[in-house]
Parts: structure tokens; C-alpha cells; sequence
């Protein structure tokens, strides 16, 4: 049981190329989430998905699409990176929208 | 406007004394409240929880109270020992048993417990 994983954990990309985080739970859980955190700025939802089938933007979305592939995946995807989205990406997942969010070990990414 | 938010950066305790971390919060729809215990390197882990129908929690060495007047909650580690070291975010959410979605949290406290 690996609960919330994420790849990769590391990435450094260039000003405006793409890629993809990808999130996967293996807990049954019907929410996922894509939180960032920046220094001094705690962690601030870019987008969710309550339910599989769903998705909606959070507090900071500019730049970003999300996927919810399955219920068990959910993945982040920056179409033309910029130096602001340098930052730590983590994904959470709780069994509904109101639960416990349990949070994966991050990505780590500098655009440059 | 941070609707929650934990106003010590920092706190530096001695370890088997009570390590006392304080949130406020602004949005008097929030009804529970979480805090987040943070390493370096990894994702935020879950420690303990309370919903605005109760003013206090306990499990083992951490107790979270709530104070929705004062729009207050805070988490009390007794004794506090070296592992407790690391940063500790207060969450906030609102819609128990239906309703908004994710987590609102504070900037974070980063406590260190002294030998």
C-alpha cells in the first residue's frame, strides 16, 4: 500500500516547455488535488477533482491542466512553463471532499 | 486576504516542555480543521483533526483546541521530544457532509525543540 505517489521528483525545465506531474493513490479515495508551495506562502490549491469524471480549478490555476484519468490518477500538466511555476508540487487524495487530504512526497521543479 | 493564518514563523521549544502552535482564521464557514506536520523533502503528513462542533481533540501527545468565538484553534504537544522538529501547517475546510472543496492552509510554523 503506497497511499499518494508522484512522479517525478525531480525536473528542470526551460521557459516554455511542457511536461507532466503525475499523481496515482492506491487507497480507494474519491478527491484528488494539486496543491503548490512556495517559500513563505504555505500551499495553495491549483486544481481538484471531487469525483472521478470531475475537475475544478482552485486558487491558482493559471497555466495548468489537470487530467483525472481514472480514479486512481490525477495528473498536472504545465503546457508552456514559466520561471513562476518554479516551485513544489504535491499531490493529496481523500476518500471524499470534505475528508482527511493525505499527501504525496512532492515534486520539485525549477523552470528556468 | 488569508483566511488562515499562523503568525509565528518560527518556535523554538525545550524538549519535555509543551510546544503551543496557534492558527486564526477569518472565514466563519469553516467547519473542521486540520494540522499538517511537515519534514523537509517529504509531503505534509496528517497529525490531528477537530470539527467545529467540539472545542477540543486529543490523541496521545497532541491536542488540538477550538475556540470559534475567537476564531482561534491551537495544537499543544506535551511533552515535546526532537522529532517534533519540523513545520506544522494549519488547514481549514468547510461543506462536512457536502460542500466546497480542498483545503485552505496557513503559511506554517516551523518548530524546533532544543535539547
Amino acid at each position: 500500500n503506497a497511499g499518494v505517489t508522484q512522479t517525478p521528483k525531480f525536473q528542470v525545465l526551460k521557459t516554455g516547455q511542457s511536461m507532466t506531474l503525475q499523481c496515482a493513490q492506491d487507497m480507494n479515495h474519491n478527491s484528488m488535488y494539486w496543491y503548490r508551495q512556495d517559500p513563505g506562502m504555505g500551499l495553495r490549491l491549483i486544481y481538484y477533482s471531487a469525483s472521478e469524471g470531475t475537475t475544478d480549478k482552485g486558487e491558482v490555476p493559471n497555466g495548468y491542466n489537470v487530467s483525472r484519468l481514472n480514479k486512481r490518477e490525477f495528473s498536472l500538466r504545465l503546457e508552456s512553463a514559466a520561471p513562476s511555476q518554479t516551485s513544489v508540487y504535491f499531490c493529496a487524495s481523500s476518500y471524499t471532499n470534505t475528508d482527511t487530504q493525505y499527501f504525496g512526497p512532492g515534486t520539485r521543479l525549477t523552470v528556468l | 486576504d488569508q483566511q488562515v493564518k499562523q503568525n509565528s514563523p518560527s518556535l523554538s521549544v525545550q524538549e519535555g516542555r509543551i510546544s503551543i502552535l496557534n492558527c486564526d482564521y477569518t472565514n466563519s464557514m469553516f467547519d473542521y480543521f486540520l494540522w499538517y506536520k511537515k519534514y523537509p523533502a517529504e509531503g505534509p503528513t496528517f497529525l490531528i483533526s477537530i470539527s467545529s462542533i467540539k472545542d477540543k481533540n486529543e490523541d496521545g501527545r497532541f491536542t488540538v483546541f477550538l475556540n470559534k468565538s475567537a476564531k482561534h484553534l491551537s495544537l499543544h504537544i506535551v511533552p515535546s521530544q526532537p522529532g517534533d522538529s519540523a513545520v506544522y501547517f494549519c488547514a481549514a475546510g468547510w461543506g462536512l457532509g457536502g460542500g466546497a472543496d480542498g483545503l485552505t492552509f496557513g503559511k506554517g510554523t516551523h518548530l524546533i525543540i532544543q535539547p
